[in-house]
């Protein structure tokens, strides 16, 4: 059963316009979300995390939208930029711990120049 | 700092052998991670250390998978026998904190059994 569920394998946007990539979650224990973001041959490298005592967090073109009555979180990226275009991973975890993440399965960016 | 350093970044083996993975985490952090990554579970956590002392090994998917971590410089995953299913990208990662900081990932090993 996944608990962490990102429904869109890949997403294509334009240079400059903006990329939405969403995430659910079942379990309402979760309170710590983070954002991963992988190139190919390369491990997972953090990109933002939020708290769910927030429902914004903002760093640079980045932004992460917490939905906790909806289970949802969303990364913003603006504007988008070719050197995006990478595997973006949701996780969460319990307790504000980071060591035990529930990873989702991942969403392909591709930005087009 | 050279990052998380694991070793190989390619595996190739053949079904019932022995595979040890490698990985050095980041000098200084006192946690240390084992994840697989595979298209149909995606990353999985297999095992966690603090101050390498195995603290959750619940992800551990059968006894045929076991972890060491003998110093703070150097852990092990090996799997014994080794079986077609078990081809993943295994993952290493390391923090200086559980529930402190972001974990660092290092480049995988692509373990590929026939």
């Amino acid at each position: 059963d996944q608990q962490v569920k990102q429904n869109s394998p890949s997403l294509s946007v334009q240079e400059g316009r903006i990329s939405i990539l969403n995430c659910d979650y079942t379990n309402s224990m979760f309170d710590y979300f983070l954002w991963y973001k992988k190139y190919p041959a390369e491990g997972p490298t953090f990109l933002i995390s939020i708290s769910s005592i927030k429902d914004k967090n903002e760093d640079g073109r980045f932004t992460v939208f917490l939905n906790k009555s909806a289970k949802h979180l969303s990364l913003h990226i603006v504007p988008s930029q070719p050197g995006d275009s990478a595997v973006y991973f949701c996780a969460a975890s319990v307790g504000g711990s980071n060591y035990k993440l529930t990873f989702g399965k991942g969403t392909l960016l591709t930005v087009n120049p | 700092d050279a990052g998380v350093i694991q070793s190989p970044r390619h595996e190739v083996t053949e079904m019932g052998q022995e595979v040890t993975l490698r990985c050095k985490p980041i000098s200084g952090h006192n946690s240390l991670f084992w994840y697989r990554q595979t298209m149909m579970r995606g990353l999985e956590l297999l095992i966690y250390f603090n101050n390498n002392v195995p603290i959750d090994d619940s992800g551990m998917p059968e006894d045929r998978f076991s972890a060491k971590m003998p110093n703070a410089s150097f852990s092990t995953l090996k799997i014994q026998p080794s079986e077609p299913r078990d081809s993943a990208v295994y993952f290493c990662a390391s923090n200086s904190m559980a529930g402190g900081t972001e974990a660092f990932f290092g480049q995988g090993t692509r373990l590929t059994v026939v």
